[in-house]
């Protein structure tokens, strides 16, 4: 079974400061690759995402993400965090089947992301 | 554009009782809808696969029995949870999956807080 790790549980940042999330997954076949941030008090939404092409992707609100197949990483990055962007943040996995119907996600734990002012 | 609700986002059940969550696409029609569960500081268990006009697909050890999953129309899935008991208490997720293989991108609803008495 494929398995999602994201290592930082918990991050405290300032304001201005550079964010990489990391986040390895398990499964060796074709996959496609997600961001997903729930602020606080909201429903989950899609930052970013990977299918296939340029390995480096940009999402909304700055955010970028880089797949490195090799490392069978896809880390989130954002060079200079603000204040709200205090949320936290999964690192999601699904098998590319091309069901056509929706392909299951495997989520990683999660990364509790505060930016302190 | 692609919005998912949930209703009700809170509710307070005796044990015992049955409850019934509504997982709406509001301005897309979902073919497959997903359900999950999410217990405190932990990350999206998915608990099964809905497509509509067939039966919902469990993951390995969701008693099918227990957890009722209705998926109508192409905008609605349902989740019942029957014969509740303090140990179903959760917060649980739909999400619903727009567009074909090539997009492969879930739209979560903002979740309902289930608590068994």
């Amino acid at each position: 079974a494929q398995s999602v790790s994201q290592h930082n549980h918990h991050v405290i940042l300032s304001e201005a400061a550079s964010l990489e999330l990391g986040c390895n997954y398990s499964y060796g076949g074709t996959v496609n690759l997600f961001w997903y941030v729930q602020y606080p008090g909201q429903h989950l939404q899609l930052l970013l995402k990977y299918f296939s092409g340029d390995p480096l992707v940009k999402g909304i609100k700055g955010f970028e993400a880089e797949f490195i197949k090799s490392k069978f990483s896809f880390n989130l990055r954002k060079p200079s965090v603000q204040w709200s962007d205090t949320a936290e943040y999964f690192c999601a996995v699904s098998r590319d089947l091309l069901t056509g119907g929706g392909n299951k996600l495997t989520f990683g734990t999660g990364t509790q992301l505060k930016v302190e002012l | 554009g692609a919005v998912v609700s949930q209703h009700p986002s809170r509710v307070i059940c005796k044990s015992g009782t049955s409850v019934k969550i509504e997982c709406r696409s509001l301005d897309f029609q979902a073919t497959t809808m997903f359900w999950y569960r999410q217990f405190p500081k932990q990350s999206l268990m998915l608990m099964a696969t809905s497509n509509e006009g067939s039966k919902a697909t469990y993951e390995q050890g969701v008693e099918k029995d227990k957890f009722l999953i209705n998926h109508a129309s192409l905008t609605l899935s349902t989740l019942t949870v029957t014969s509740a008991h303090p140990e179903d208490s959760s917060f649980y997720i739909c999400s619903a999956h727009s567009g074909g293989a090539s997009t492969d991108t879930q739209y979560f609803g903002p979740g309902t807080r289930l608590t068994v008495l």
